[in-house]
């Protein structure tokens, strides 16, 4: 168990909808990364934010955003869904932009 | 930006036999190397990880060598078991700053799958 929760596991929505799917860090880490895998691209990076600022930024479509609480749980924001949005999303964190990665085990979206 | 290539795309070894996968990556600028294992329905986990001040980095049955002058680093499994099956992803990251903050670019990833 890597210590970073993601919810919820499963998502199944129609085209057109929004969604919101949250991610808790590993206690102690102040970095959030939100990574979107699917059959044919792989692990693609979406956002970085530490200590609830946004740090980098991906090729996150305008349709997606993400924020990081006070309390550092973060939430990645999908809107207007098209089918091609079907993947896993997957949250990472870190103590900082050098340390190691974490990641929690995903929650899969499914448009239809 | 970085580009991470990762070969090959699948590798089927006996139990007991070694594994190895290759990856280069583009940036010079990148100084961190993880490996993940991603096993059906969970996250990547990391099994190792080299920065570029080290040539190689041992821990059990796993490996990995980093040649920075080539640009490539290698994930060496010895002794493969069944549960070494996974699909497993490099990754390279740069220095902080600028839009690469802390960002990994990972491969596409090598099934593995060990016969036993």
């Amino acid at each position: 168990d890597s210590g970073v929760t993601q919810t919820p596991k499963h998502l199944i929505t129609a085209t057109g909808q929004r969604v919101t799917l949250r991610c808790s860090p590993r206690s102690g880490d102040l970095s959030v990364y939100w990574y979107q895998q699917s059959l044919d691209q792989g692990l693609q990076f979406l956002i970085h934010y530490y200590n609830g600022e946004e740090r980098a930024k991906g090729n996150i479509l305008e349709r997606f955003s993400a924020q990081q609480f006070p309390d550092l749980h973060s939430e990645l924001n999908l809107s207007s869904l098209e089918l091609g949005d079907s993947a896993l999303y997957f949250c990472a964190s870190s103590v900082n932009h050098n340390s190691p990665l974490h990641f929690g085990n995903g929650t899969r979206l499914t448009v239809t | 930006g970085e580009n991470v290539e990762q070969h090959p795309s699948t590798l089927s070894v006996q139990e007991g036999d070694s594994a190895v996968i290759k990856c280069t990556y583009s940036d010079s600028a990148s100084n961190y190397f993880p490996w993940y294992k991603q096993e059906l329905g969970k996250g990547p986990q990391l099994i190792i990880d080299i920065r570029s001040n080290v040539g190689e980095k041992k821990d059990q049955r796993i490996a990995v060598t980093l040649n920075k002058t080539a640009k490539h680093f290698s994930l060496h499994i010895t002794e493969t078991q069944p549960e070494d099956s996974a699909v497993y992803f490099c990754a390279a990251r740069p220095l902080s700053g600028g839009t690469s903050y802390g960002k990994l670019t990972f491969g596409q990833g090598t099934i593995l799958t060990v016969h036993p």
